[in-house]
């Protein structure tokens, strides 16, 4: 069974610190990866995605992937209170997406 | 933008009952999904469809069907509503195969069975 394991939370941080939030995968044949950001009551939004390991920067977000570890991370600097979202890791191979179960993050204003 | 809409935001059916979901896309994407999203759970796959006419199982299509008879609709069906189907329903489409692909998702339907 293809797993893809996050710490549920609650992440509670301070505005204006960096949040780190972090996935592990077990299929080393996944190739892309993927973080979306969740608002209660609503359907799930593209944050970005990462294929090669490394960093990946958008703004306030940055993707780390290391496909060695089978681990991916997003790390959100600069947190505000709007960010307080469930973050859902995702990881592709083929046609199927496997998600995890989220982190819920708290920006504490 | 591409927008995916689904017919119902809520949803309350009575157990043994036949349940039909919509989902539309507006942007010609070729794959479209459904999943459903419970508490502890994520989003778990029910079915996917690459094509007209296509569908594959995904990792829990028992007491669920699928439907897809034009490019941009994809109907979820379920053919005897039973309490444990009780959840959140996403539909979502892709525009392609690429594994750098983004799922785009409809607004969401809660489905409550009693």
């Amino acid at each position: 069974q293809k797993e893809v394991e996050q710490n549920s939370g609650p992440l509670s941080v301070p505005e204006g610190a960096i949040a780190s939030l972090n996935c592990t995968y077990s299929d080393r044949g996944s190739q892309s990866f993927f973080w979306y950001r969740q608002y209660s009551g609503k359907s799930p939004e593209l944050i970005m995605f990462i294929y090669s390991n490394g960093d990946k920067e958008d703004g306030r977000f940055t993707a780390q992937l290391n496909k060695a570890s089978q681990y991916v991370s997003l790390l959100i600097r600069d947190s505000q209170p709007s960010d307080s979202a469930t973050y859902l890791c995702a990881v592709t191979g083929g046609f199927k997406t496997i998600f995890g179960a989220g982190t819920r993050l708290f920006v504490k204003a | 933008d591409v927008k995916v809409t689904q017919s119902s935001r809520y949803l309350v059916k009575r157990t043994g009952e036949k349940v039909f979901l919509e989902c539309v896309q507006d942007m010609d994407h070729e794959n479209m999904f459904w999943y459903r999203q419970d508490p502890g759970l994520g989003l778990r796959l029910i079915y996917f469809s690459y094509d007209v006419k296509m569908k594959e199982k995904g990792d829990i299509p028992e007491g669920y069907s699928v439907s897809r008879e034009k490019k941009e609709r994809f109907s979820l069906i379920l053919e005897s509503a039973s309490t444990n189907q009780t959840s959140m329903y996403l539909c979502a489409s892709t525009l392609g195969t690429g594994e750098t692909d983004t799922q785009y998702f409809g607004p969401g339907t809660r489905l409550t069975v009693l």
